[in-house]
């Protein structure tokens, strides 16, 4: 089993539509991440936690929220989907108990791509 | 802030030859340097990461980078690519200290063509 699920792969809606994308993680990591990847533009951070209690915005949350579950669940809220939120979408974990620099490393699910009409 | 600049979104070079993808990064403090790799339909792995000390780093799969402070410049090197080495490839920089979120740039679409 992957170390970083993600849930569901692919996902078609409509636009004004509520979604979620979840992600769960079985390497016992403390911070996690969400990411949307659009072409030419490479990754973007959306929100990020680094425990249950400490959620921060990234560098295009407008028109996103997120929800940590537990230490394992991170799931992303789309509350009114619309058409330039189409793009595949990674959740990511690191742990920050690792030294310095090493817990920088990112480590990536399989992405959801997600499309919006 | 930081931000990272990959200036090639497309590379094409024939196996078993060399290749350099360029990556150049902006910051007002010191930063940690990493390369990632996504292979297709998948998520991105860590390729190789520059922390401290030699600047020539060595990865996985036969690649390295240089990390050059007075040219901010962390490029990707590998003299042989294989067919396999086909991915896209991300320069990613974080700063070392404060929220040490890491900035992805743009980038590099590798072909290798046979």
């Amino acid at each position: 089993d992957a170390d970083v699920t993600q849930t569901p792969r692919n996902r078609i809606t409509k636009t004004g539509k509520r979604i979620m994308l979840e992600c769960s993680q079985t390497k016992g990591h403390d911070r996690m991440y969400w990411y949307r990847q659009d072409p030419g533009l490479g990754l973007r951070l959306i929100y990020y936690s680094f425990d249950v209690k400490d959620i921060n915005k990234g560098e295009i949350s407008d028109g996103y929220s997120v929800s940590r579950q537990a230490q394992a669940k991170f799931s992303l809220s789309l509350e009114s989907a619309i058409p330039n939120q189409t793009a595949l979408y990674f959740c990511a974990t690191s742990d920050s108990s690792q030294l310095a620099g090493t817990g920088r490393k990112l480590f990536f699910g399989s992405g959801t791509q997600l499309s919006v009409l | 802030a930081q931000s990272v600049t990959q200036l090639d979104s497309q590379v094409p070079v024939f196996e078993e030859a060399p290749v350099e993808l360029r990556c150049n990064y902006s910051s007002s403090v010191s930063v940690y340097l990493f390369w990632y790799v996504q292979y297709p339909n998948q998520g991105l792995q860590l390729l190789l990461k520059y922390l401290s000390g030699s600047t020539l780093v060595k990865g996985i799969n036969g690649f390295e980078a240089e990390f050059n402070k007075s040219q901010t410049s962390f490029h990707l090197r590998k003299p042989s690519v294989h067919i396999s080495d086909t991915a896209e490839y991300f320069c990613a920089v974080s700063a070392r200290t404060g929220a040490n979120n890491l900035f992805f740039g743009t980038g590099t679409r590798l072909t290798v063509i046979p």
